[in-house]
């Protein structure tokens, strides 16, 4: 069975630019949670998106975005990037979103901001 | 809010050493605990979890006993090998209402001498 895929591997952009980051959940999954991992502010959650809905969003500015699709797939968007997004953006998929459901990570997004 | 907190790392020990990693935790509720396991250059992967007071989870020879009266979340390993050199994160999902996310500790890097 497929994990969590997550594209790119890596992305380079420059200040003020835009970035779409795409992630695949486990076949079967409707949640969808995106954290970032930055250095030095460890693992913080970003958003959570279930049926299509946002349910949850964590301490970020409004050009952290993103949606969910009918095949449960899901993207993030930054906008108007700055130096401090440069982080790891992982996403995770569970299959019902509940507390005792388990979370599967994919391997990450490395966005680079110059 | 929900709170994870983690021993200061890192930790070196030799190969077939006691492993122990301190996890206490802050949460209304009744919170599910997790432990994931990040190698270089991966995402994260789930090691054990537990869903409720007094329940121990166990995986790969690591183990973890749920304490609610202490708040903690211990990782234990009888043995450890250089296989497990690795970035250990504890986390709980405090689920209340709609509001389902992962609260992180700060990671603890473990080192393993051959």
């Amino acid at each position: 069975e497929a994990g969590v895929t997550q594209s790119p591997t890596h992305l380079i952009k420059t200040r003020g630019q835009q970035a779409t980051l795409r992630c695949s959940p486990i076949s079967g999954h409707t949640s969808v949670y995106w954290y970032q991992q930055a250095l030095g502010l460890g693992l913080q959650f970003l958003l959570w998106y279930d049926e299509g809905e946002e349910r949850n969003r964590g301490n970020f500015p409004p050009r952290f975005s993103g949606r969910q699709f009918p095949n449960y797939s899901s993207e993030l968007n930054v906008n108007a990037l700055e130096l401090e997004d440069s982080a790891l953006y992982l996403c995770a998929s569970s299959l019902f979103g509940g507390e005792t459901d388990t979370q599967y990570f994919g391997p990450g997004t490395r966005l680079t901001v110059l | 809010g929900d709170s994870v907190t983690q021993m200061e790392g890192p930790v070196t020990l030799s190969e077939e050493a006691f492993l122990t990693i301190n996890c206490t935790y802050t949460a209304t509720g009744y919170p599910s605990l997790f432990w994931y396991v990040q190698y270089p250059g991966e995402g994260l992967q789930l090691l054990l979890k537990a869903t409720k007071a007094d329940d121990k989870g166990s995986n790969k020879g690591f183990e973890a006993t749920y304490r609610k009266e202490t708040t903690s979340f211990h990782l234990e390993k009888g043995s450890v090998q250089v296989s497990d050199s690795a970035v250990y994160f504890c986390a709980l999902n405090g689920r209340i209402g709609a509001n389902s996310k992962l609260t992180f500790g700060k990671g603890i890097t473990l080192s393993v001498r051959p």
